[in-house]
């Protein structure tokens, strides 16, 4: 069965400063992954994706993931953090042939600090 | 385009009775799932529909269930409530039901359970 760990519950930060949101997935096959944020009191917004070919993913708002087979990973950074970072990001993993369900890790909360 | 909005935005109910939650997907889209969000178990799939067909089900008790209509939008039901089904209840449409498919989430139903 496929599976999503991200490690951490929470990261703070400083305006400014690198974002790294760490993501294993436990998949025996070839897996689809995901990296969507969540801001208070709203759903889910996807950040990017990986589903095949080029193995660093660039998504929206300066994230940007990288697709590690041999470590089983897909952590999420981003350069320079900034105050409206703030919010829940969660690691997702498509099952093969599943159509629209998705696994998602427990999540991660981000602070920023001025 | 109008995003996928969810009604109502927040809900109060006691144990024993039922509820029906509301979704309307983007325009144009055949797929919608729905989602549980809480704090002790995250993110959990309950169910994707797609041309008024129950195409995929998450592990929840038979209490939980949906449909969806002709033009796509979609409606849960959960009956008998129990204080454990206070939750943010997301849906979140789609154009297939390809992995490629990116999810548009909505903002939610808040459900309280008292």
């Amino acid at each position: 069965a496929q599976s999503v760990t991200q490690l951490g519950s929470h990261v703070s930060v400083s305006e400014g400063a690198l974002v790294l949101l760490r993501c294993n997935y436990s998949s025996s096959v070839p897996p689809y992954l995901f990296w969507y944020v969540q801001y208070p009191n709203q759903g889910l917004q996807l950040l990017l994706k990986y589903t095949t070919g080029a193995t660093l993913v660039k998504g929206i708002n300066g994230f940007e993931a990288e697709f590690k087979k041999s470590e089983t990973s897909f952590h999420l950074t981003k350069p320079s953090a900034h105050m409206s970072d703030a919010a829940e990001y969660f690691c997702a993993v498509s099952p093969y042939n599943q159509g629209g369900k998705l696994i998602f890790g427990q999540g991660t909360e981000l602070s920023v600090k001025p | 385009k109008a995003g996928v909005t969810q009604t109502p935005r927040y809900l109060i109910k006691t144990r024993g009775q039922q509820v029906t939650l509301s979704c309307s997907p983007i325009s144009g889209h055949r797929s919608v799932s729905w989602y549980q969000q809480t704090p002790g178990q995250g993110l959990q799939f309950l169910f994707e529909y797609f041309s008024e067909t129950q195409r995929n089900k998450g592990n929840f008790p038979g209490r939980f269930s949906g449909r969806q209509f002709s033009n796509s939008r979609s409606e849960m039901n959960v009956s008998t409530l129990e204080l454990g089904d206070s939750a943010l209840y997301l849906c979140a449409s789609s154009l297939g039901r390809g992995l490629n498919e990116k999810l548009f989430f909505g903002s939610g139903t808040q459900l309280s359970v008292l």
